[in-house]
């Protein structure tokens, strides 16, 4: 049972426009959300994460909007560069301190076109 | 700053061999640790979680073992290594105190 889902296995965005990338979670009790980046033969990277009590996280050219009704989120990334170009994945948390364990979905790759 | 290594980055081993991945952490004390596997198209899958010394939870019933010998040290283990154990294995750390976990560089296992 897929928990966090990320239904866009692949998105291309031209350079310097937005890139939106989307994921859906089915569990109610998730409440902490993060994106992560990642490069071939590399782990991930923590990009930004938001709070069930926040509907909007911005940092930088990264932003991220939570919709807890229709239990989704997306990340938006203004104006995409070339560096973007990775696999991005969602993680949601129910948020028990002391054993934050982190549910992923199966990501999306991005590919910024020059 | 906190660093996390992971070694060797690359494996391959024959079906039925012995498996030791070997996982630490620098620059923090008592973090959380985890493994995860990424299997060929699919996402991250916890495998086992540790929130202290010889403290081991396990995620997914299967061949393989964990252990905590030391604060910032993880271990990942096999007696006997199945094709399916095939896949980017990655190590990670949390505070403890917050819900973002930190990853490895990670190790490709190809089992033959």
């Amino acid at each position: 049972d897929q928990q966090v889902k990320q239904n866009s296995p692949s998105l291309s965005v031209q350079e310097g426009r937005i890139s939106i990338l989307n994921c859906d979670y089915t569990n109610s009790m998730f409440d902490y959300f993060l994106w992560y980046k990642k490069y071939p033969a590399e782990g991930p990277t923590f990009l930004i994460s938001i709070s069930s009590i926040k509907d909007k996280n911005e940092d930088g050219r990264f932003t991220v909007f939570l919709n807890k009704s229709a239990k989704h989120l997306s990340l938006h990334i203004v104006p995409s560069q070339p560096g973007d170009s990775a696999v991005y994945f969602c993680a949601a948390s129910e948020g028990n301190f002391g054993n934050e364990k982190l549910t992923f979905g199966t990501g999306t790759r991005l590919t910024i076109i020059p | 700053s906190q660093t996390i290594h992971q070694w060797p980055a690359t494996l391959v081993q024959p079906v039925g061999s012995p498996l030791s991945l070997e996982c630490t952490v620098e620059g923090t004390s008592n973090p959380n640790l985890y493994w995860y596997r990424q299997a060929a198209g699919r996402g991250l899958q916890l495998l086992f979680y540790s929130v202290g010394i010889g403290q081991i939870s396990s995620e997914v019933p299967q061949n393989l073992s964990a252990s905590r010998p030391q604060d910032r040290q993880f271990i990942l283990s096999s007696k006997k290594l199945l094709l399916s154990d095939s896949g980017f294995y990655l190590c990670a750390w949390g505070t403890g105190i917050s819900y973002e976990q930190y990853f490895g560089p990670g190790t490709r296992l190809t089992v033959t």
